[in-house]
């Protein structure tokens, strides 16, 4: 059964900090690999990656994907408030070339509190 | 400008009813999700279609059902089965392969009263 597991569930930091958000996976015929946050409602796209060993980075954000190992890890340096949310990992199936897109599958996601 | 849009944004039902909840999607994507969000855990998937008239069960498909008519729409029907219907419920939409990342609506808050 393909699934997806995040850890930890949740995490309370200092601003300031660094945390490390970890995701591991277990999917037959990988595609990519997605983050997301979400504050209140929808959640918003952060990275999307595909291959191993190519750090994705927007700001303090980076992320960066294992697919020898099946895990991914988002970084946030010098955490503020503002990045207070849930963070989902989710994972989407290869094209099989019958229009097949297959499922979106999320993990549990990890609550991470930020205060001041 | 194109994006999900998921209504009402509260509804309250009282047991035993059946509620729909509306998705619509003017993105032109081909698959379209439907994900159940209880408080302090993550996306639990209850039903995606890829095409128009085809769908397939997610992990939580019981007491739930959906229609695919239109490409924009994915409807779904929150039905008395449903034991604990009280959560968060969010669709998402996907284009086909090679872009795979999904667009949210801003989800429909469910309350059993």
């Amino acid at each position: 059964e393909d699934k997806v597991v995040q850890s930890p569930l949740s995490l309370v930091v200092h601003e300031g900090d660094t945390v490390t958000l970890n995701c591991s996976y277990e999917v037959t015929n990988f595609r990519s690999l997605l983050w997301y946050k979400q504050e209140k409602k929808a959640p918003t796209f952060l990275f999307m990656l595909t291959s191993s060993g190519i750090e994705k980075k927007s700001g303090r954000l980076s992320s960066i994907l294992d697919k020898k190992e099946l895990f991914s890890i988002l970084n946030i340096t010098a955490t503020q408030t503002g990045d207070s949310a849930v963070y989902l990992c989710a994972v989407t199936p290869r094209y099989d070339g019958s229009g097949n897109t297959g499922k979106l599958i999320f993990g549990q996601g990890t609550t991470l509190q930020v205060k001041p | 400008d194109g994006g999900i849009t998921q209504s009402p944004k509260y509804l309250f039902r009282k047991e035993g009813q059946n509620v729909t909840l509306s998705c619509e999607q003017n993105l032109n994507h081909d698959a379209m999700y439907w994900y159940r969000q209880d408080p302090g855990q993550g996306l639990r998937l209850i039903y995606y279609s890829q095409i128009v008239n085809d769908f397939q069960k997610g992990d939580i498909a019981e007491g739930y059902s959906v229609s695919r008519e239109k490409k924009e729409s994915f409807p779904l029907t929150v039905t008395s089965a449903q034991k604990n219907p009280t959560a968060f419920y969010l669709c998402a939409s996907t284009r086909g392969q090679p872009n795979t990342e999904a667009f949210f609506g801003q989800g429909t808050r469910l309350t059993v009263v």
